[in-house]
């Protein structure tokens, strides 16, 4: 079974703090993705990364970087939290190919920004 | 701008009765979908796929159909069980991209 968890389920921070999102995977995944999860929009992608130290824009990276130092951990960072960044994150990992191929995800890091 | 879109946020079926969620998008492109589906404070997890060179996909109590011409795909459960309550989420990809572009996402709550 694929496995991908995430480092908090739930994280309080305040306004201004720098926040430190962790992901790991288990199935030697070449891709990795971070998502945002907020009511009435769905899932929107922030970023992913095909390979180790690589990386691609999602949707909405505006606040937002990542680190993909080891092929199974790919980190979300929020350089200065603000209060627009409360939400449920979600980290995916997929085999390689593009295509056809599965995302599995984590059970998410519900994060309040105060 | 939304390139998948499921207009119905909410849904409400008797147990034992069929759901059908929608789900249409935009971008002609698109050449996989798939459905998935959340529990509160759980991730999202697989439930179907659908390629666009079938228009229709079986396992179990779930079915996808994919009209291309329409852009429009469901999925269909049926029986429907209280189990199935959840968030469905779909999604679609395209031209071997890397990522997923979701719906907004249907809340299905069968009723015992």
């Amino acid at each position: 079974d694929v496995k991908v968890t995430q480092s908090s389920r739930y994280l309080v921070k305040r306004t201004g703090e720098k926040v430190f999102l962790e992901c790991v995977q288990d199935m030697d995944h070449e891709n990795m993705f971070w998502y945002r999860q907020d009511p009435g929009l769905g899932l929107r992608l922030i970023y992913f990364s095909y390979d180790v130290k690589m990386k691609e824009k999602g949707d909405i990276p505006e606040g937002y970087s990542v680190s993909r130092e080891k092929k199974e951990r790919f980190s979300l960072i929020l350089e200065s939290a603000s209060t627009n960044q409360t939400s449920m994150y979600l980290c995916a990992s997929r085999h390689g190919g593009g295509g056809q191929e599965t995302q599995y995800f984590g059970p998410g890091t519900r994060l309040l920004v105060l | 701008d939304q390139q998948v879109k499921q207009n119905s946020p909410s849904l409400s079926v008797q147990e034992g009765r069929i759901s059908i969620l929608n789900c249409d998008y935009t971008n002609s492109m698109f050449d996989y979908f798939l459905w998935y589906k959340k529990y509160p404070a759980e991730g999202p997890t697989f439930l179907i796929s659908i390629s666009s060179i079938k228009d229709k996909n079986e396992d179990g109590r779930f079915t996808v159909f994919l009209n291309k011409s329409a852009k429009h795909l469901s999925l269909h459960i049926v029986p429907s069980q209280p189990g199935d309550s959840a968030v469905y989420f779909c999604a679609a990809s395209g031209n071997g991209a890397n990522n997923l572009f979701f719906g907004t996402g249907t809340r299905l709550t069968v009723i015992p």
